[in-house]
């Protein structure tokens, strides 16, 4: 079965300083893996995917992700975080075929200015 | 383009009434799903349908809950009766065919039983 694993609940990063997200999966195959944002009151918004090929992808808003197979991870990074960045951020993956996206359970970014 | 378009925002209703609750998802996308998301559960898939068919409505908690696709542009999700343990945060999503797409979510309709 499918598992995504996001293993703190909570990330403090003051603003202009690099931020990294914990993202960690388990499938019987070859993942899709995706990220996504929340802000308050609105729904999940699409930041990026991993399907195939280069192992570092961007994505929106600066935003990039490290896939690497052999930790099973998919870390989401940003260089230098914004105020604005505040946010809950979703893990996901999905095996091929048409299965749904099982998704982390979240984790809070809070950027200090 | 629009996006999921979920309706009504927001709900407040007493406890035993039925709660109906609205979707429309981005046109051409084949994929419907239906999740709820609280403080303590986080986001739980309740159904999903592929082409207006339910495939997986094993997260759907109770026979108190409902949900159809009559058509390719319009889903309901009802509760009858609610209870207060509903109250929660209930979005759509739809994505096209291919299983590397994303999905595209709702704002979502808050929902409060009293």
């Amino acid at each position: 079965a499918q598992s995504v694993a996001q293993p703190e609940d909570q990330v403090n990063v003051a603003e202009g300083n690099p931020l990294t997200v914990k993202c960690t999966y388990s499938v019987s195959g070859n993942p899709y893996l995706f990220w996504y944002v929340q802000y308050p009151n609105r729904g999940l918004q699409f930041l990026l995917k991993y399907i195939t090929g280069d192992n570092l992808v961007k994505g929106s808003y600066g935003f990039e992700a490290e896939f690497n197979k052999s930790q099973t991870s998919f870390h989401l990074k940003k260089p230098s975080a914004l105020v604005s960045d505040s946010a809950l951020y979703f893990c996901a993956v999905r095996e091929p075929g048409n299965t749904p996206l099982v998704f982390g359970k979240g984790t809070r970014l809070s950027v200090i200015a | 383009d629009a996006g999921v378009i979920q309706s009504p925002r927001h709900e407040v209703t007493e406890m035993g009434q039925e709660v109906t609750l609205r979707c429309k998802p981005i046109s051409g996308h084949d994929y419907l799903f239906w999740y709820r998301q609280t403080m303590m559960r986080g986001l739980e898939l309740l159904i999903y349908f592929n082409n207006n068919v339910p495939i997986d409505d094993s997260g759907m908690p109770e026979d108190r809950f409902s949900a159809k696709m009559p058509n390719a542009s319009f889903s309901t999700l009802k509760i009858q009766p609610s209870e207060p343990r509903d109250s929660a945060v209930y979005f759509c999503a739809s994505r096209p065919q291919g299983s590397y797409q994303p999905q595209h979510f709702g704002d979502g309709t808050r929902l409060s039983i009293l």
